[in-house]
């Protein structure tokens, strides 16, 4: 109940083009649900993030779309560019007063030139 | 800068050696993670600490892996004899700990190598 579904495992995008990380999770209990991006020898820093109460959130050209009756939650990349190459983390929270993330197995994101 | 700060970046250390990793956290966040991450694999979580206490620690994976925190600061993970299976990246967050949906902070980590 407490893993977090990540899928693809790497993806291959044009560059313009749209990259799709999808998710899901079991535990209806999350409460907060961030993306993370990270490069090669870096850690992972936080890139958008989405609580439940709202289906849509958008920063840029990243856009959380959330599917609360599906359990589901993916990462839309509006106009990939070759920067965006990186993998991506989903994970979900329950504060349970520790604020522990479980975080996807993550996407290695290539954005061809 | 004033970010999560892990040292060293990289160890190489023989088989059945002890090494200690050391996690400097963002001023004044309470709470500390560290994460292990195996070449081309997601984030395995290992310990939180909330201050200098480690309420979940869970995630170790053998008695050879001990953590300690102090002055609700400084954090060092510690592998005792260490073996192959522990080569990974080992990754310290932070974050301020004490309410809902904060955060984490990680820094850049340390690359263990185990010949």
């Amino acid at each position: 109940q407490q893993q977090v579904k990540q899928s693809p495992q790497s993806l291959i995008v044009q560059k313009g083009g749209i990259s799709i990380i999808n998710c899901a999770y079991e535990n209806t209990a999350f409460d907060y649900f961030p993306w993370y991006q990270q490069f090669p020898g870096k850690g992972p820093a936080l890139l958008i993030a989405i609580r439940p109460d709202v289906s849509e959130k958008k920063e840029g050209r990243f856009t959380i779309s959330f599917n609360k009756s599906a359990k589901q939650f993916s990462l839309h990349i509006m106009d990939s560019q070759p920067g965006d190459s990186a993998t991506y983390f989903c994970a979900a929270s329950l504060f349970r007063g520790d604020d522990k993330i479980i975080f996807g197995k993550g996407t290695r994101l290539h954005i061809l030139p | 800068g004033a970010g999560v700060s892990q040292s060293p970046s990289n160890k190489v250390t023989e088989k059945g050696k002890d090494v200690e990793l050391r996690c400097d956290p963002i001023s004044g966040h309470t709470a500390l993670y560290w994460y292990r991450q195996r070449l081309g694999q997601g984030l395995e979580f290992l310990i939180y600490f909330q201050g200098n206490s480690a309420p979940d620690k869970s995630g170790l994976p053998s008695d050879r892996f001990s953590a300690e925190r102090t002055g609700e600061s400084v954090s060092t993970l510690t592998i005792q004899r260490t073996q192959q299976e522990d080569s990974a990246v080992y990754l310290c967050a932070s974050s301020p700990g004490g309410s809902i949906n904060q955060p984490q902070h990680f820094g850049d980590g340390t690359r263990l190598s185990i010949l």
